[in-house]
């Protein structure tokens, strides 16, 4: 079947202008995963989803990074007024929801702010 | 909290010789450990993971790591490397009831002579 989709693939951008990066799961797959992956960082954990309710933003890095997931499948991670300092490859992961299930991820969005 | 460090950033192994990739974790809670592969513009895939059960955790492409409590260890192994093993390594961890959000290390670039 299909794997986790994201898209755009590549998104291009001016500082200030906010963007909405898009999130395909797997079909059925309950827990939905953002994560973002730059070269000072690493790959961070941003948020998490089960179902459409998001118990855990604890890596959001700030006001202007917000996502939502509506009826338990595609999910949107905005970020407003974007700066430099958010040009990063996003990942996109979701999973079954059991306890500690493989997440696949899909083939990420990459976002360069000019 | 949790946290994870990979030891060496790039380790680079002859065809055929062993790769031994390191990490090791904090965790408050019982870990579960996971190791990803990242190929060249490609999205991150399982290699294998350690839950509950035996410590000895085998996984895709001959790779195979052990948990080691004591240690706080969870190194990858392969007995003989090949050119397709070439590729980024990320070690990761999460906890129970933390809905399964992975926390990374810095990953570790793996070279493979001919």
């Amino acid at each position: 079947g299909a794997g986790v989709s994201q898209s755009p693939s590549n998104k291009v951008t001016e500082k200030g202008k906010d963007v909405e990066l898009r999130c395909d799961p797997i079909s059925g797959h309950t827990a939905l995963y953002w994560y973002r992956q730059s070269l000072g960082q690493g790959l961070e954990f941003l948020i998490y989803f089960q179902g459409n309710s998001a118990p855990d933003k604890s890596g959001l890095p700030s006001d202007r990074f917000s996502a939502e997931r509506t009826g338990g499948s595609v999910s949107t991670l905005t970020i407003q007024r974007t700066q430099q300092e958010d040009s990063a490859v996003y990942l996109c992961a979701s999973s079954t929801g059991q306890r500690n299930n493989e997440q696949f991820f899909g083939p990420g969005t990459r976002l360069t702010v000019l | 909290a949790q946290s994870v460090t990979q030891l060496g950033s790039h380790v680079s192994v002859s065809e055929g010789a062993l790769v031994l990739l390191r990490c090791n974790y904090s965790s408050s809670v019982p870990p579960y450990l996971f190791w990803y592969v990242q190929y060249p513009n490609q999205g991150l895939q399982l290699l294998l993971k350690y839950t509950t059960g035996a410590t000895l955790v085998k996984g895709i492409n001959g790779f195979e790591a052990e948990f080691k409590k004591s240690e706080t260890s969870f190194h990858l192994t392969k007995p003989s490397a090949h050119m397709s093993d070439a590729a980024e390594y990320f070690c990761a961890v999460s906890g129970a009831n933390q809905g399964g959000k992975l926390i990374f290390g810095q990953g570790t670039e793996l070279s493979v002579k001919p």
